[in-house]
């Protein structure tokens, strides 16, 4: 099992362009979550979705888009990008007692 | 709203010296408690995790943390620290029925050989 896979693993964006990052997982679950992590804040939620064709906002969901059309995939859409989007983030998903994440998209908007 | 605070942004030990990462958390309710770590390069992976019963929980490589719910605590703890638990730490607390999860700042360990 691949688990909870993200790409690209890194992206250079110039402000005002779009991009989708991708999620994927193979473990069936029904949670899954988007994450951003800056340095020395910890990880803030941006959207999480309950099941497919159910999504809400997290903390953070401004300048965000979600969609949720099968179990196994949960992308994440930035329509214009701004620096204060530039992050790590990272998507996950809740097994049975715990959160597994992906191995994280480093993007920056310049 | 929910808030979880870790004490230390950085921490540098020596191998074998003792640890504790400190986390403290803002809700008056019933809570489940998790411990995640980061280590260079890798995926956040859980450490341990409350949810009740001993309030002493066990985790994986050595790791303990202690639940005191008088002083809304969940504290990180480890005897001997390694050159290998060098990391990032992270203390995180659920307390709705979307398995949301609230966390903290996160803690950076370095481990001096």
């Amino acid at each position: 099992n691949a688990g909870v896979t993200q790409t690209p693993k890194f992206r250079i964006l110039k402000i005002g362009q779009s991009m989708t990052l991708q999620c994927a997982q193979d473990m069936n679950h029904n949670y899954m979550y988007w994450y951003r992590q800056d340095p020395g804040m910890g990880l803030k939620l941006i959207y999480y979705s309950v099941g497919a064709g159910i999504t809400d906002k997290g903390e953070v969901p401004n300048g965000y888009n979600v969609s949720r059309s099968t179990t196994e995939d949960f992308p994440l859409r930035l329509e214009l990008a701004a620096p204060s989007q530039t992050s790590v983030y990272f998507c996950a998903t809740q097994g049975a007692n715990e959160q597994y994440f992906g191995p994280g998209t480093r993007l920056t908007v310049t | 709203a929910q808030s979880v605070s870790q004490h230390n942004h950085h921490v540098i030990l020596s191998e074998a010296a003792s640890l504790e990462l400190g986390c403290n958390y803002s809700y008056g309710g019933t809570v489940n408690l998790f411990w995640y770590v980061q280590y260079p390069g890798q995926h956040l992976q859980l450490l341990l995790k409350y949810f009740s019963g001993d309030p002493l929980v066990k985790g994986i490589k050595g790791f303990e943390a202690e639940f005191i719910k008088s002083k809304f605590s969940f504290n990180l703890r480890k005897p001997s620290v390694q050159w290998s638990d060098t990391a990032e730490y992270f203390c995180a607390v659920n307390a709705n029925s979307n398995y949301q999860l609230i966390w903290g700042a996160g803690t950076k360990l370095i481990i001096k050989p």
